[in-house]
């Protein structure tokens, strides 16, 4: 069984630009969170989909928005780009909304 | 609001001592607790659910409501323990779909 697929791997934009981010959740997983990681501030919850309906979400300015699709994946936009948006972005998959499985990540650097 | 403290960053062991990771949560109502682990140059894992009650490569946690925490143990520590180890919340028995981690406990095992 495939996991959690996150691309790309790696992205280095520029302040001031966007970017999408990709999650493929495991196959029937119909729930998807996405977490920032960064040293100074650990791992942070950003916002959770289920079913293409957001059931919750972290403090985290309106730049951050996501989506998830009928087939269960889910993007992640952050538009505007801050210096201090560079961090591992993290998705994670569940059935039901606990007990999650993580994917790789994808480390965004913003210069 | 929850939170979850762990109160070491640094935790180093001997081979075959045993080892205690320590979680602390704060969080009013009925909570859902985790361990995960990130070996190195992977990606974050699942170890153990509270709710599941089992032993996970040999480790236990159990979930102290009066005192508040859910500590890791292991009786006797190996080598490929070392790793880093979140504690993680999730509130209102998991039905908040969020994650609340602590800053995480890197484990070293020396031979």
């Amino acid at each position: 069984k495939a996991g959690v697929t996150q691309t790309p791997r790696y992205l280095i934009k520029t302040r001031g630009q966007q970017v999408t981010l990709s999650c493929s959740p495991i196959s029937g997983h119909r729930s998807v969170s996405w977490y920032q990681q960064t040293p100074g501030q650990g791992l942070q919850f950003l916002f959770e989909y289920f079913s293409e309906t957001q059931r919750n979400k972290g403090n985290f300015p309106g730049r951050f928005s996501g989506r998830q699709f009928s087939n269960s994946r889910s993007e992640m936009n952050v538009s505007t780009l801050e210096l201090g948006d560079s961090a591992l972005y993290l998705c994670a998959s569940s059935p039901e909304g606990a007990g999650y499985t993580f994917g790789s990540g994808t480390r965004l650097t913003v210069v | 609001a929850q939170r979850v403290t762990q109160p070491e960053k640094l935790l180093s062991v001997f081979k075959g001592a045993p080892v205690e990771l320590k979680c602390n949560y704060s969080y009013s109502g009925s909570p859902e607790l985790f361990w995960y682990v990130q070996y190195s140059r992977q990606r974050l894992q699942l170890l153990l659910r509270h709710i599941s009650r089992e032993s996970i490569k040999g480790f236990t946690a159990d979930l102290n409501k009066g005192e508040t925490s859910f500590h890791l143990k292991k009786p006797f520590a190996q080598e490929e323990d070392s790793a880093m180890y979140y504690c993680a919340l999730s509130a209102n028995g998991g039905s908040n779909y969020k994650l609340t981690f602590g800053k995480g406990t890197l484990l070293t095992v020396n031979p």
